[in-house]
């Protein structure tokens, strides 16, 4: 089945020591996303792809970057984890047609935990 | 800033009955779209329902089915003969205005109680 797959499902990594996520996709999607979602909250997005152009949220930390070498996948490096940063993270992808009705396809998440 | 709110945080329905999870948004603009995900607990978000703002007529998909008043900014999702399986976050969202980007809410907890 076509999916959106992240790995690892749970990551812990130390205070300030660099961290990778990743996600890829079979279903050939050019618009991937990345969320933080923290407990018992919505999903805030970070920053999305479309195709290989870079969407960064105004309010997305400087720690926090991308990277999208082909269209299936697709990475979150966090240069320096803070203890703030500990969160659910979640990769989602959608078809961009240009009329913006797409649902969004999402991963399972990586579980970020910071010691 | 265009919201999306929903007014209730938890709500609890007793099994085979039907259920009401609340939305309401903001936005100025004339052609949006509207979803509703569900996020079981340690499970992936997955889409439950989708609206497209210029038609008129509420989306259903099986026990799912949604109240659209696009006068009034509201979104809100009926879950009929509701089953255990249907417990989760449940977060309701929005896009548009020429951007594929997802506003969402804060979510609804449903409960299904046997």
């Amino acid at each position: 089945d076509a999916m959106v797959i992240q790995n690892p499902r749970y990551q812990v990594t130390q205070f300030g020591k660099p961290v990778t996520l990743s996600c890829s996709q079979t279903l050939n999607h050019n618009v991937m996303y990345w969320y933080q979602q923290k407990s018992s909250q919505a999903p805030k997005l970070l920053f999305h792809y479309y195709d290989k152009d870079f969407n960064n949220e105004a309010d997305t930390p400087d720690n926090f970057q991308s990277r999208r070498p082909n269209t299936s996948f697709c990475f979150l490096d966090i240069r320096s984890p803070g203890l703030g940063d500990a969160a659910m993270y979640l990769c989602a992808t959608s078809r961009g047609t240009g009329g913006f009705n797409q649902p969004q396809h999402f991963g399972d998440g990586t579980r970020l935990s910071i010691l | 800033a265009q919201t999306v709110t929903q007014s209730q945080p938890e709500m609890s329905v007793q099994e085979a009955e039907t259920v009401t999870l609340s939305c309401t948004y903001d936005t100025s603009e004339s052609d949006y779209y509207l979803f509703w995900y569900k996020q079981p607990p340690s499970r992936q978000m997955i889409l439950v329902i989708r609206q497209e703002a210029y038609k008129q007529q509420n989306a259903t998909e099986n026990r799912f089915s949604v109240n659209f008043q696009k006068a009034a900014k509201s979104f809100s999702l009926k879950i009929s003969d509701s089953q255990l399986g249907d417990a989760a976050m449940y977060f309701c969202a929005r896009n548009g205005g020429g951007s594929e980007k997802l506003v969402f809410g804060k979510g609804t907890k449903l409960t299904v109680n046997p």
